[in-house]
């Protein structure tokens, strides 16, 4: 199968601090991976696209500057929550893409759930 | 853009068949998707359909696509406490291969 993990699970964190999180594809490549944000009872909301080697491409109303995404091998990239606030606790799920472009499939990490105090 | 559209909720009893509906705007996503989420974890994929199929079967799990109506379902079988969970479809955004969510159905299993 395709394995996609994420760390931590879970984080706690004070206001004002900085947290990163990690995404690894533990068996297989992927150029691409997804960052998403996931609220109580909600869909998820595509926050970021990111892509080895280059810069990661934010939704709209993302602020990049908040959310720095690094994708610097082709098995792992990271989502660092700068300067986190409450309102930026979540939980935030990655997703690497298998297979190329249309015809590829998206495998999901467990889940971070962070708060912030 | 988009809009993927699931009804909130759904409660079976076990044993019984469930059927997870869900309709979409747009028609050009190759492939579409369901996942499964249960609390606390991401997002498991359960299975997929090709656009130009119309149906799709998988153990205890069957995709009905209906493209003139653009209207995808997942059944399952046999319903089991164990597929208490929410219920996610998915298609791709069009001309990307970014995913486009529906809202999700809150599956509950009556044992």
């Amino acid at each position: 199968g395709a394995v996609v993990s994420q760390h931590p699970s879970w984080v706690i964190c004070k206001s004002g601090t900085s947290v990163k999180i990690e995404c690894r594809s533990l068996d297989f490549q992927a150029t691409t991976m997804f960052w998403y944000r996931q609220f109580p009872k909600q869909s998820l909301m595509l926050m970021a696209t990111s892509n080895e080697g280059s810069k990661a491409t934010y939704e709209q109303g993302v602020e990049k500057d908040k959310f720095l995404i690094n994708h610097a091998s082709l098995t792992l990239s990271t989502l660092t929550v700068t300067s986190a606030h409450p309102e930026d606790s979540s939980f935030y799920i990655c997703s690497a893409l298998r297979g190329q472009g249309l015809s590829g499939t998206q495998y999901f990490g467990p889940g971070t759930r962070l708060l912030v105090l | 853009g988009e809009d993927v559209e699931q009804s909130l909720f759904l409660s079976v009893r076990e044993g019984d068949s469930s059927v997870i509906n869900c309709t979409y705007t747009d028609s050009s996503s190759t492939y579409l998707y369901w996942y499964k989420q249960e609390p606390g974890a991401g997002l498991q994929l359960l299975t997929y359909i090709f656009s130009n199929m119309d149906m799709k079967q998988d153990q205890r799990l069957t995709v009905l696509l209906n493209k003139k109506d653009k209207h995808l379902s997942l059944r399952i079988a046999d319903t089991q406490t164990g597929d208490s969970a929410i219920y996610f479809c998915a298609g791709l955004a069009s001309g990307t291969y970014k995913y486009i969510f529906g809202t999700g159905t809150r599956l509950k299993v009556l044992a």
